[in-house]
């Protein structure tokens, strides 16, 4: 049950893109098509963004993306808004009711 | 509308016990599993506890395991979260998480506040 790993921060200039990357083991990213993203602004709940790897949400814009390759799972943000700065975590299904969170990261919008 | 709403929380003495409670509506409460999230402090979130639908699988993190126990009342509509002999790094926001038709958590609560300390 270690926590995947995940960059501490990310940044880059409004209009420009940044990808997350998030690292886990065969027994929970490599393992199961089930990796999910949220992002959560300051005293606020966190919020869905992406799950099952790369399916979005219904209101989620097309600027996030994701994907995933063996173990590591990552997360595109394209045409970077100033409301995209927020901490976002990645989190994988781990077997029989369990999971995983990644170690966060939080992107900022120079 | 799904809501999620925690309460329960609160300054408490380590060692000492606390139960967390979770409201829901605005869906069919007994038809998803429900999990308990922690935010803490300077790190980040920490998957706590799951239940399914039924009460017939439970899962926690290592680091509450014989601790914490989560339980839930379908016909109340409500999951709660036992926390018992309670440690300095049990201080975090704790919130409710619903899962969605496969395995992600598709609705948050606010969080209940949980801090641990004498």
């Amino acid at each position: 049950q270690s926590a995947l790993t995940q960059p501490p921060s990310a940044s880059g200039s409004p209009g420009q893109s940044v990808t997350i990357s998030c690292t886990g083991t065969s027994s929970d990213v490599g393992g199961y098509n089930y990796v999910s993203w949220y992002q959560q602004h300051p005293g606020k709940a966190p919020k869905l963004m992406i799950y099952e790897v790369s399916e979005r949400p219904s209101g989620v814009p097309d600027r996030f993306s994701g994907s995933k390759s063996g173990n590591t799972a990552s997360l595109t943000v394209s045409g970077l808004q100033a409301e995209d700065e927020a901490d976002y975590y990645c989190s994988s299904y781990a077997g029989i009711t369990n999971y995983v969170f990644g170690t966060g990261t939080k992107v900022t919008v120079l | 509308e799904v809501q999620l709403v925690e309460s329960g929380g609160g300054l408490v003495q380590p060692g000492r016990s606390l139960r967390l409670s979770c409201a829901a509506s605005g869906f069919t409460f007994d038809d998803y599993a429900m999990h308990w999230v922690r935010l803490v402090p300077g790190k980040g979130l920490e998957w706590v506890s799951g239940i399914s639908w039924n009460s017939g699988s439970v899962a926690y993190v290592d680091s509450v395991k014989g601790r914490f126990t989560i339980s839930r009342d379908n016909a109340k509509n409500f999951l709660y979260l036992q926390m018992n002999s309670l440690r300095a790094e049990d201080t975090a926001l704790y919130y409710c998480a619903k899962e969605g038709p496969t395995y992600y958590f598709d609705y948050w609560g606010q969080g209940t506040l949980v801090t641990v300390s004498s």
